[in-house]
């Protein structure tokens, strides 16, 4: 799986837009964009995925550059509640086989009231 | 609806015991997963189930880690003669396969386990 580089943290007001770059410049064409979050003392939770196109879901914007090399998770209004890791990960879905996760350091994100 | 649940959610034990870690996944997900994260570091696969295939143990970091699934449902991690760089919380995830997608992973609340 493609190694990505994340900002070790990152400091948001409450209710601006938090916007989160990850960097994963060995992609390869059949790899996806995860990104999974970890509050303290909890289970990692999925936020949102992407191979291609930008995706938006209930909780996130995933924007995923043309080329593939980089992208961002966007909080649209960050609240207390989102202080968490935020882990970037870059991985195939293999139909056969463990789809297991390789979490890395991930960025700190500390929403500010 | 019910999500993954792991018991004990804390176990203390004294180095060169046994241990045994108990995770349900959520009702109907052929996918399991044991996953365990040292403080403050990433987390570290150890070991995969997909319904009755054989599982992929290639995570586990020693013989002295071993798990088992029953009727494709509960799994149980265990440590044999528990030694104190095993302490870590061990989590546990599940997901839905269908051997054409692939779905996320749904993460119970961990078992923080401390080798004395």
């Amino acid at each position: 799986d493609a190694k990505t580089t994340q900002p070790t943290s990152m400091d948001c007001a409450e209710g601006r837009a938090a916007n989160l770059p990850c960097n994963h410049s060995t992609i390869s064409g059949n790899e996806y964009v995860y990104w999974y979050r970890q509050i303290h003392s909890q289970g990692p939770q999925y936020i949102i995925h992407g191979l291609k196109n930008n995706e938006t879901n209930e909780m996130a914007s995933l924007i995923i550059t043309e080329d593939r090399k980089s992208s961002t998770l966007i909080l649209p209004h960050a609240t207390l509640r989102d202080t968490a890791v935020y882990y970037c990960i870059v991985r195939v879905n293999l139909a056969t086989g463990a789809n297991n996760l390789f979490f890395g350091t991930g960025t700190r994100l500390t929403v500010i009231p | 609806g019910a999500g993954v649940s792991q018991s004990p959610s804390n176990k203390v034990t004294e180095k060169g015991k046994d241990v045994e870690l108990r995770c349900d996944p959520i009702s109907g997900h052929t996918a399991l997963y044991w996953y365990r994260q040292s403080l403050g570091q990433g987390l570290e696969f150890l070991i995969y189930f997909q319904g009755n295939s054989a599982p992929d143990k290639s995570g586990l970091p020693s013989d002295r880690f071993s798990a088992e699934r029953t009727g494709g449902s509960v799994s149980t991690l265990t440590i044999q003669r528990t030694q104190q760089e095993d302490s870590a919380v061990y989590l546990c995830a599940s997901s839905q396969w269908t051997g054409r997608l692939v779905y996320e992973q749904y993460f119970g609340p961990g078992t923080r386990l401390t080798v004395t």
